[in-house]
């Protein structure tokens, strides 16, 4: 079945390590996102990419990076400068072809830095 | 005030009733999504709207583009629809979607 695959649901890490959570989407989707969600806040963008190696940063995107090397695949990666990275990360997915389209939205990533 | 607002905040329902959730957004749109999210946080996408209705099963969804304004319904509600639904908007001319806060339902048996 077609879909969206975040890696791992729950993760765990020390402060000051780097961390990267995986998003991967085999429904040949162009663009994909990723969006933090934490208590009590609708989802905030972190970073998107419409193509292949090509990405643009969202509204809090200080403190991850992201690469866009297959179309499939869009990793972010958590690092040590992101203040408080304690949260719920969602990855998305659609395509673009036609004005509107619906997103696909994977099962989540749960980050805990202790 | 967040460009996209939900409410109620929480909802608790008993089963079988009407239920009927808003969102109020400020901006022009291209399109509105209804999403719901489960305890365990996944999203699964409900409706896509740009104008007018649509119904899923028991769900239906309206949006009225001059009041900036839509409303989820179930109909005849059932304690697995206990979720949080969250509205968000596509700017017109933005690859954004921005997002309201969810709305927490709780249908008890």
């Amino acid at each position: 079945d077609g879909g969206i695959t975040q890696s791992p649901k729950y993760l765990f890490r020390k402060e000051g390590q780097n961390v990267t959570l995986s998003c991967e989407q085999n429904l040949n989707h162009d663009a994909m996102y990723w969006y933090r969600q934490d208590p009590g806040q609708g989802l905030r963008l972190i970073y998107y990419s419409q193509i292949v190696n090509d990405f643009q940063k969202g509204d809090i995107a200080e403190g991850y990076s992201v690469s866009r090397e297959k179309k499939e695949s869009f990793p972010l990666t958590v690092t040590s400068a992101q203040k408080n990275p304690t949260a719920f990360y969602l990855c998305a997915s659609r395509i673009l072809t036609g004005s509107n389209t619906e997103a696909f939205f994977g099962q989540g990533t749960r980050l805990t830095v202790v | 005030k967040n460009e996209v607002e939900q409410s109620p905040q929480n909802l608790t329902a008993q089963e079988g009733e009407f239920i009927t959730i808003n969102c109020s957004y400020s901006v022009g749109i291209s399109a509105l999504h209804w999403l719901q999210q489960h305890p365990g946080g996944g999203i699964v996408s409900l409706f896509m709207l740009s104008s007018g209705k649509k119904k899923h099963g028991r769900l239906i969804a309206t949006i009225n583009i001059q009041e900036k304004h839509s409303s989820l319904h179930i109909t005849a509600s059932h304690p697995r629809d206990s979720a949080v639904y969250i509205c968000a908007v596509r700017s017109s001319g933005s690859e954004k979607l921005v997002f309201g806060k969810g709305m927490k339902l709780t249908v008890n048996p």
